[in-house]
């Protein structure tokens, strides 16, 4: 089945370095790539999406591209902010024009901890 | 403010005990989804409704019931509690169709849910 594995936590930086968490993914269709975003005592809200190869998703200065070749996309951002500590996860959506409703699927998601 | 409710934030269960986990969303969402996330296993699918009538066990259903009340409301019932059910829980819903996902899925803020 399809799944996502995503690099383990915790990621532990200072404020203004360059992050990288890494995601692959498996799946049998042509899925939709999200990167989703928790921070403490909270639910989980969409970071960024990609829908189909080579798209870049992006929002308040993260970025991921979806890499079909590498089935991978990894979620970058160039300079972290103390603001930005939070568990990132991975999904996927490998919905085809038949299926309606079913759900994304996770990885385990990566806990990113900056300090000033 | 617009968004899923769940109730009640925090609960304390003695085994063997049951409960009704609530959630309602007012976006007008076609679907609702109950996940559970524990530590190092990230978010696991339990239990979803595509539309409004129709219910779809996910990955871990055991040990849980769903009720989709109307449109707006999808509960989760424990019905003899386990220490196993130790989690928080999480509500989300989304537009359904191929397209669902692709807008996100809006989650709640969860219940933390202990069982002793």
């Amino acid at each position: 089945g399809d799944s996502v594995t995503q690099m383990e936590g915790p990621v532990t930086l200072s404020e203004e370095a360059f992050l990288t968490i890494n995601c692959t993914y498996t799946a049998t269709g042509y899925p939709s790539l999200f990167w989703y975003v928790q921070y403490p005592g909270e639910g989980l809200q969409l970071l960024l999406k990609a829908t189909k190869a080579d798209d870049k998703g992006s929002n308040k200065g993260f970025e991921a591209t979806y890499r079909k070749e590498t089935t991978s996309f990894h979620l970058e951002k160039g300079s972290v902010q103390v603001s930005d500590s939070a568990v990132y996860f991975c999904a996927l959506s490998d919905l085809t024009p038949n299926q309606a409703g079913t759900a994304l699927i996770f990885g385990k998601g990566t806990t990113l901890s900056v300090s000033s | 403010n617009a968004g899923v409710t769940q109730t009640p934030k925090f609960q304390v269960l003695k085994t063997g005990q049951s409960m009704t986990l609530q959630c309602a969303q007012d976006m007008n969402h076609n679907s609702m989804y109950w996940y559970r996330q524990d530590p190092g296993m990230g978010l696991r699918l339990i239990y979803y409704s595509a539309s409004e009538g129709t219910t779809d066990k996910g990955e871990v259903p055991n040990g849980y019931n769903v009720s989709r009340l109307n449109k707006r409301e999808f509960s989760l019932r424990l019905e003899s509690a386990a220490p196993s059910q130790t989690s928080v829980y999480f509500c989300a819903s989304s537009l359904s169709g191929t397209g669902g996902p692709l807008y996100g899925y809006t989650f709640g803020s969860g219940t933390r849910l202990t069982v002793v």
